[in-house]
């Protein structure tokens, strides 16, 4: 079955960090681009970064550049993001989300169930 | 302006047609994308590249553009069509997806 499976969310204090990862079964993980994408009740789905098929390239929001970094290993099957400085309105279910195709371009056709991130003193 | 908007909520009888618009200045120069999201449920592509539908997506789901309005349309809803619904796309300009606030489609 094809899926992605997100893990690495909790609850941490403001200015701390976090690092979630997110790993592929049943597909050809080093050829599709990923991405990261938030949920908040209030704001709905912001898209948080992106990555291509062999890393080279990536992408960020701006509410998130310089706070968050995304990677992958692809000997792994998986996608990371290291998140620093966290801020409450970085509190959102984490998802990431797989490209079509090698590059950051396309649209999401397949997602994984999420993370929660809360960030709360 | 690079943001896209939704109406907050579209209210639809079963066995009626939804209609879900998404606005903004760039929508004619980029590929618009549609996704619904259940309560407690991941996101699904409902329709990618204006009009196209992924498999698994019933024919009832379509899409459509024009100048600065996309369209989804929803034809014969049913129940389970209740849910979130984000137009979403690409802006190379500033390389970054950009999504609408989302359309919370109820089903009466």
């Amino acid at each position: 079955e094809v899926q992605l499976w997100e893990s690495g969310g909790g609850l941490v204090k403001p200015g701390g960090s976090l690092r979630l990862s997110c790993e592929a079964s049943g597909l050809t993980f080093p050829i599709y681009a990923m991405n990261w994408v938030r949920l908040t009740p209030g704001k709905g789905l912001e898209w948080v970064s992106g990555i291509t098929a062999r890393g080279t390239s990536t992408y960020y929001a701006d509410s998130v550049k310089g706070r968050f970094i995304i990677s992958r290993d692809n000997s792994k099957n998986t996608v990371f993001l290291q998140m620093n400085s966290l801020r409450a309105e970085d509190t959102a279910r984490y998802y990431c989300a797989k490209e079509p195709g090698g590059v950051v371009i396309y649209h999401f056709d397949l997602w994984g169930q999420g993370t929660q991130v809360t960030v709360a003193s | 302006s690079n943001e896209l908007t939704q109406p907050p909520s579209v209210s639809v009888a079963p066995g009626q047609t939804a209609t879900i618009t998404c606005g903004g200045d760039i929508i004619g120069t980029y590929s618009v994308h549609w996704y619904y999201q259940r309560p407690g449920q991941a996101p699904v592509l409902a329709v990618f590249d204006d009009s196209d539908r992924p498999s698994g997506i019933p024919e009832r789901f379509s899409g459509s553009k024009s100048a600065n309005m996309a369209t989804l349309t929803i034809n014969r809803v049913e129940a389970g069509d209740e849910a979130d619904y984000f137009c979403q796309l690409w802006d190379s300009g500033r390389d970054v997806y950009v999504f609408g606030p989302g359309t919370k489609v109820i089903v009466l």
